[in-house]
């Protein structure tokens, strides 16, 4: 089956700017998380979703981050006034709840702020 | 506070030259752990998850084990395809937000 679509695959903006990026999870999955990846580091949680809410936003670095997942399905991360350390690659991953489902990743979003 | 290392940083091997990646962690009770392959320019690809001490799984060349302060990965003799990053990940108990905490990874590199 189809897994995980991240859109766009790569995003170049200029500081102060918005942007969001999509999260398409792998159908019938409830649990959605999002990370962000540095060059030469583990990804690093951001947020993750059980159904429509955020269930732990721990990781959100600071106000200019948001998420949301109104229909339990596909997920948008919007990031205002952007700045040019918000530059990483943004992974979404989706998995079944409960127990020890393994997270399911999808190639990321390559952001650059300029 | 859940920390996870992992070592080497790096690791060049000759194909078919046997190793072992390290992964150690610190969580008050562990619920998980989680190794993944990630190539250049991709996400994260689950290989296995290992729950308690002891455990062993294997698929191909890639044996993984566990105990109670850390797993290793064992790579058999690799070839060049096994070059990636590889992460592994802890899910502790009392985590109330069920995130997955990453380690650093260690970039192989397995020359022909």
């Amino acid at each position: 089956g189809a897994g995980v679509s991240q859109t766009p695959s790569n995003k170049v903006t200029e500081k102060g700017k918005y942007v969001e990026l999509r999260c398409d999870p792998i159908s019938g999955h409830t649990a959605l998380y999002w990370y962000r990846q540095s060059l030469g580091q583990g990804p690093e949680f951001l947020i993750y979703f059980q159904g429509t809410g955020a269930a732990d936003d721990s990781g959100l670095p600071n106000d200019r981050f948001f998420a949301v997942r109104p229909e339990g399905s596909v997920s948008t991360l919007k990031i205002q006034r952007t700045e040019r350390g918000d530059s990483a690659v943004y992974l979404c991953a989706s998995s079944f709840t409960g127990g020890n489902s393994p997270l399911h990743f999808g190639n990321g979003t390559r952001l650059t702020v300029t | 506070e859940d920390q996870v290392t992992q070592s080497p940083e790096a690791l060049r091997l000759q194909e078919g030259e046997s190793s072992s990646l390290n992964c150690s962690y610190t969580v008050s009770g562990l619920r998980g752990l989680f190794w993944y392959r990630q190539d250049p320019g991709k996400g994260p690809e689950f290989l296995f998850t290992l729950y308690s001490a002891g455990e062993e799984k294997e698929k191909e060349r890639l044996k993984a084990t566990l105990t109670k302060k850390e797993s290793f990965l064992h790579i058999t003799a690799p070839k060049p395809e096994d070059s990636a990053t590889y992460l592994c990940a802890v899910r502790a108990v009392d985590n109330y937000g069920q995130n997955f905490v990453f380690g650093p990874g260690t970039r192989l590199s397995v020359l022909p």
